[in-house]
C-alpha cells in the first residue's frame, strides 16, 4: 500500500525567509509525486509533480521540490517566502498497481507573517 | 479555460435523506475522480472513472454511496440515507488519460447532515 506523511501540522515562517514543507512516502514501487495547495473555501491547486528525470523540480509560483528517493522524501521549498503564501499544502503520490489513486498527505498548514 | 465545476458549493440536508452531488470536468479529460475531505481525516479516494471502463468503486465507504458517469462527462455522486458522518467536503477531480497526468480538482460541495 502507499502512504505520505507530513510530518508537521504547521508550519511557521516570516515573509522573505526560506519556506520547506516536509513529506515523505512510502510505496512499492516507483512513485509519482505531486504538491497541492488549498486556500481557504478554494479547491486543490496543483504546484508540482515528479514523475522521472531531474530530482529537483520546480513549479508554480516559485516553488519547488526534491526528489530524494534514499530518504524517501519530496519536500517543498520556496527560497522567499510571501504573505500569500499562507495556505495549507498537500503532498501527494500514485504508485503502481493502482497507479491512478491519489494518496494524500495529512495536509500541513503554511502561516507566513510579515 | 473552464475549470472543474461542482454544484452545489453547499448543501444542508437532514439526517436519513438522499442528496445528490454533480462534477461538470474540464473538457476533453477522460478521467473523473472523486474524493472525500473531513476534518481529521484528510482527502481519501472514493471513486474513479476513465473512459468506458467500469469505474473502480473500491474506495466508496458503504453501499449508501454510488456514482454514475453519464456520457463520459458529467458526474453524480449519490449518497443514501444520508449520516451525520457524511459531513465532509466532496472533491471532483478531472485529467487527461495517462498515469502521470496531475489532477485538476473543482472547489468542492461541503455537505452538511444535521
Amino acid at each position: 500500500a502507499q502512504s505520505v506523511a507530513q510530518p508537521e501540522d504547521q508550519v511557521n515562517v516570516a515573509e522573505g525567509n526560506p519556506l520547506t514543507v516536509k513529506c515523505t512516502y512510502s510505496v512499492s514501487g516507483n512513485p509519482y509525486l505531486f504538491w497541492y495547495v488549498q486556500y481557504p473555501n478554494r479547491g486543490l491547486q496543483f504546484l508540482l509533480k515528479y514523475i522521472t528525470g531531474d530530482n529537483l523540480v520546480k513549479g508554480s509560483y516559485g516553488f519547488e521540490a526534491e526528489f530524494n528517493k534514499s530518504q524517501t522524501s519530496f519536500h517543498l521549498k520556496k527560497p522567499s517566502a510571501l504573505v500569500s503564501d499562507s495556505a495549507l499544502y498537500f503532498c501527494a503520490v500514485r504508485a503502481p498497481p493502482n497507479d491512478y489513486k491519489l494518496s494524500f498527505g495529512a495536509g500541513t498548514t503554511v502561516t507566513v507573517r510579515a | 479555460g473552464a475549470g472543474v465545476s461542482q454544484s452545489p458549493s453547499n448543501k444542508v440536508t437532514e439526517k436519513g435523506k438522499d442528496v445528490e452531488l454533480r462534477c461538470d470536468p474540464i473538457s476533453g479529460h477522460t478521467a473523473l475522480y472523486w474524493y472525500r475531505q473531513s476534518l481529521g481525516q484528510g482527502l481519501e479516494f472514493l471513486i474513479y472513472f476513465q473512459g468506458n471502463s467500469a469505474p473502480d468503486k473500491s474506495g466508496l465507504p458503504s453501499d449508501r454511496f454510488s456514482a454514475e458517469r453519464t456520457g463520459g462527462s458529467v458526474s453524480t455522486l449519490t449518497i443514501q440515507r444520508t449520516q451525520q458522518e457524511d459531513s465532509a467536503v466532496y472533491l471532483c477531480a478531472s485529467s487527461f488519460s495517462g498515469i502521470p497526468e496531475e489532477q485538476y480538482f473543482g472547489p468542492g460541495t461541503r455537505l452538511t447532515v444535521t
